[in-house]
């Protein structure tokens, strides 16, 4: 597809369990975005990737959450041992990377913890 | 630090009329951009409007127009002629020197027939 494709759209899961959150940028977008986005609140950033440079990890909340670029194209967010509180909508976004270029945004995944 | 502040957390306007969404941001970088997004009940970031730092006419696009007011680094968003359709959260971004974004905290916006 054009856009931002993640997967899955929803995800239920238990307390303590690990889920893998993924995004597949739009072809040629160089940057990739996490945010996090609590019902009814702004985003909360979590962490960027801008080509092959070190990713800016410094929204990531705890070292329960990681995130993974292969290839320079798709991405993987990781929670492990998930807590009630990482309940939320998953939101990613890719860009050109050039000034005055837009973040384009999936649809996210909707993470309920039980 | 860079910070986007929102100040209006709800704001209601008459079908048709124009209504006027704040945003004032803080930075220290000379290169930046600024950006709107609506974000629909449905939840999809829809983006609407960028205006560059180094740009010096207000952007338009359509119905949206950006207030770009670089001394008091104020980026409000203009709507004219409200829409039902536009009810919705909006969000004021910014893009620093690293293409890194910073999002406000938004302003849920109701049109009222």
């Amino acid at each position: 597809g054009a856009g931002v494709s993640q997967s899955p759209s929803n995800k239920v899961t238990e307390k303590g369990k690990d889920v893998e959150l993924r995004c597949d940028p739009i072809s040629g977008h160089t940057a990739l975005y996490w945010y996090r986005q609590s019902l009814g609140q702004g985003l909360e950033f979590l962490i960027y990737f801008q080509g092959n440079s070190a990713p800016d990890k410094s929204g990531l909340p705890s070292d329960r959450f990681s995130a993974e670029r292969t290839g320079g194209s798709v991405s993987t967010l990781t929670i492990q041992r998930t807590q009630q509180e990482d309940s939320a909508v998953y939101l990613c976004a890719s860009s050109l990377g050039n000034k005055g270029q837009p973040q384009h945004f999936g649809d996210g995944t909707r993470l309920s913890i039980l | 630090a860079q910070k986007i502040t929102q100040t209006q957390p709800g704001m209601f306007v008459q079908e048709k009329e124009a209504v006027t969404l704040d945003c004032t941001y803080d930075t220290s970088d000379q290169s930046y951009g600024l950006f709107w997004y609506k974000q629909p009940s449905s939840g999809e970031m829809i983006f609407l409007i960028y205006q560059g730092s180094y740009d010096e006419q207000n952007a338009t696009e359509g119905r949206y127009s950006l207030n770009f007011q670089k001394a008091r680094k104020s980026a409000n968003l203009v709507i004219s002629a409200s829409q039902l359709g536009d009810s919705a959260m909006y969000f004021c971004a910014m893009r620093d020197n690293f293409n890194k974004f910073y999002f406000g905290s938004g302003t849920k916006l109701n049109v009222k027939p």
